[in-house]
């Protein structure tokens, strides 16, 4: 099963600018995530924002939730050629041992 | 944060034939994941592995075709069964928000 759409599938950027992702997801969720994937491997979690937040920082990375519009964004400040990747956001049920529903993914490339 | 190594990382196989693909944590963990990543596509959870009970499976997984083993807290298998070229995919076990490095399978 997966969650929701994210938007942009693709965006291309230049080094330096800011990259923003969207995701929005169907069910109730106890938290939602963002993972970095390379070349189709080697998935990374990069942070987690629980349902009772609205915004939350991670050196470049910002994201924020809506519950009320079941959405999502990943805001990537002055980009570098090393953030290209496949950005997913994923639903979480619950503690963090629990599974982890994804949704269709963002590919970034960031041009040098 | 748990540390799992996965393999084989990568192999070709026959159509018809099963592969095992291992999954080693090195701390003692509930329930352990499996994914599948097809070619361009994101990630689709294929079944929960609990210790001591056998696999929840998602919608459109069956246990015949991804049989899975959880013979203690550190450590699950799973089986790719019957190979064809439509299973050409990424495996991934998870425990969490921590994931395996992936298995990348071809079928020829």
């Amino acid at each position: 099963s997966q969650q929701g759409e994210e938007d942009p599938q693709a965006l291309s950027i230049q080094e330096g600018e800011n990259a923003t992702m969207n995701c929005s997801y169907k069910t109730s969720i106890n938290n939602l995530q963002w993972y970095r994937q390379n070349s189709g491997r080697g998935l990374v979690h990069l942070i987690l924002i629980r349902s009772n937040e609205r915004e939350k920082h991670s050196g470049r990375l910002r994201v924020t939730l809506d519950t009320s519009k079941k959405s999502s964004s990943l805001l990537i400040t002055a980009s570098r050629a090393a953030d290209t990747a496949s950005y997913f956001c994923a639903t979480g049920e619950g503690t963090s041992y629990d599974k982890v529903i994804f949704g269709p993914g963002t590919s970034l490339s960031v041009i040098p | 944060s748990a540390v799992i190594s996965q393999k084989p990382s990568r192999d070709i196989c026959q159509r018809g034939t099963s592969l095992t693909i291992q999954c080693q944590v090195d701390s003692q963990v509930t329930m352990m994941f499996w994914y599948r990543q097809q070619p361009g596509q994101s990630l689709t959870l294929i079944a929960t592995a609990n210790q001591g009970s056998e696999a929840t499976y998602e919608s459109g997984f069956v246990i015949d075709k991804f049989p899975i083993s959880r013979p203690n807290l550190t450590f699950s298998t799973l089986t790719v069964s019957n190979m064809s070229p439509e299973d050409s995919s990424i495996y991934l076990c998870s425990v969490g928000r921590i994931f395996g490095q992936g298995t990348r399978l071809t079928v020829v």
